[in-house]
C-alpha cells in the first residue's frame, strides 16, 4: 500500500535545541496530521491541518501543510526529555465519512537530557 | 471517558494456528477501525467499520484475515492460519464521525508468530 516519505528516519538531539521533520507525498492531500507514538502505546494526535499553506502551533509543536498540498512538515521548539517517541505524518483525502489514513514510516526522536 | 479498549495486549503463537483479537471503541463512536503495524512502518488500514457495516477492506487479506463488528458495538479481528510476516501491532480505533482526525487509538495489541 501506498506510504509517505517521511524524513529523517532518526535523530537525536541535545534537550533545549529544535527539531524539524517533513513528510513528502506522491498523491495530494486535503488533510494533514501529525502524531506521537510512545512505546506499547497507539497514536496520540498532536496537530491537523486541513488548508495549503496553513501554519498551525500546539504547545511548543507548530506544523504547515505544503503549498502543494503535497507536504507538510513539523517543528518542535525547545525540546525535552518527554517528547521522545515516534513522529508519524499521516494524509488524508476527507469526503463525506470517509476519509482513511496514509501514514509515514515515521521519525523516532531521542533526546539526551 | 474511557479510551479504546484492545485485549489481548501480547500474543504468541506459532505458524498455521489460528488468533483473534478484541476492540471496545469510545462509547458513541459509530466508526471502528483496525490498522497492522508492522516493526519500523506506520499503520495501515486494514478495515473500516460504519456501524456494523463494511466501509473499506481494500487491504484486507480476506484469504486469512476476517472482521465483525456485531451489533455495531465491539469488533474482533482473526487470522486464520496466521504467518510469519503477520508478526506486527495490531491497532484499534474509533471515531465519531469518521474524520480522519476524530479518530482516537487503543494501545494495541502485539503479535508474534513463530
Amino acid at each position: 500500500g501506498q506510504q509517505l516519505n517521511q524524513s529523517p528516519q532518526s535523530m537525536f538531539i541535545q534537550e533545549g535545541e529544535d527539531v524539524s521533520m517533513n513528510c513528502t507525498s506522491s498523491s495530494i492531500f486535503n488533510t494533514w496530521l501529525w502524531y506521537k507514538q510512545d512505546p506499547g502505546e497507539g497514536p496520540v494526535l498532536l496537530i491537523a491541518l486541513y488548508k495549503a499553506g496553513e501554519l498551525t502551533s500546539n504547545g511548543r509543536l507548530t506544523a504547515q501543510f505544503g503549498i502543494t498540498r503535497k507536504d507538510s512538515f513539523l517543528n518542535i521548539s525547545a525540546s525535552i526529555p518527554s517528547d521522545v517517541g515516534i513522529y508519524f505524518c499521516a494524509g488524508a483525502n476527507y469526503g463525506g465519512s470517509q476519509g482513511n489514513l496514509i501514514f509515514g514510516k515515521g521519525t523516532k526522536l531521542s533526546v539526551k537530557p | 471517558e474511557a479510551g479504546v479498549a484492545q485485549s489481548p495486549r501480547y500474543k504468541i503463537i506459532e505458524k498455521r494456528q489460528s488468533v483473534a483479537f478484541w476492540c471496545n471503541p469510545i462509547s458513541g463512536h459509530a466508526t471502528l477501525y483496525w490498522y497492522q503495524q508492522i516493526l519500523g512502518q506506520g499503520p495501515k488500514l486494514l478495515i473500516q467499520f460504519q456501524n456494523n457495516g463494511v466501509v473499506d477492506d481494500s487491504q484486507l487479506p480476506k484469504d486469512r484475515f476476517s472482521a465483525e463488528r456485531l451489533k455495531g458495538v465491539d469488533s474482533t479481528l482473526k487470522i486464520q492460519p496466521a504467518k510469519l510476516e503477520d508478526s506486527a501491532v495490531y491497532l484499534c480505533a474509533s471515531s465519531l464521525r469518521g474524520a480522519p482526525e476524530t479518530q482516537y487509538f487503543g494501545p494495541g495489541t502485539r503479535l508474534l508468530v513463530l
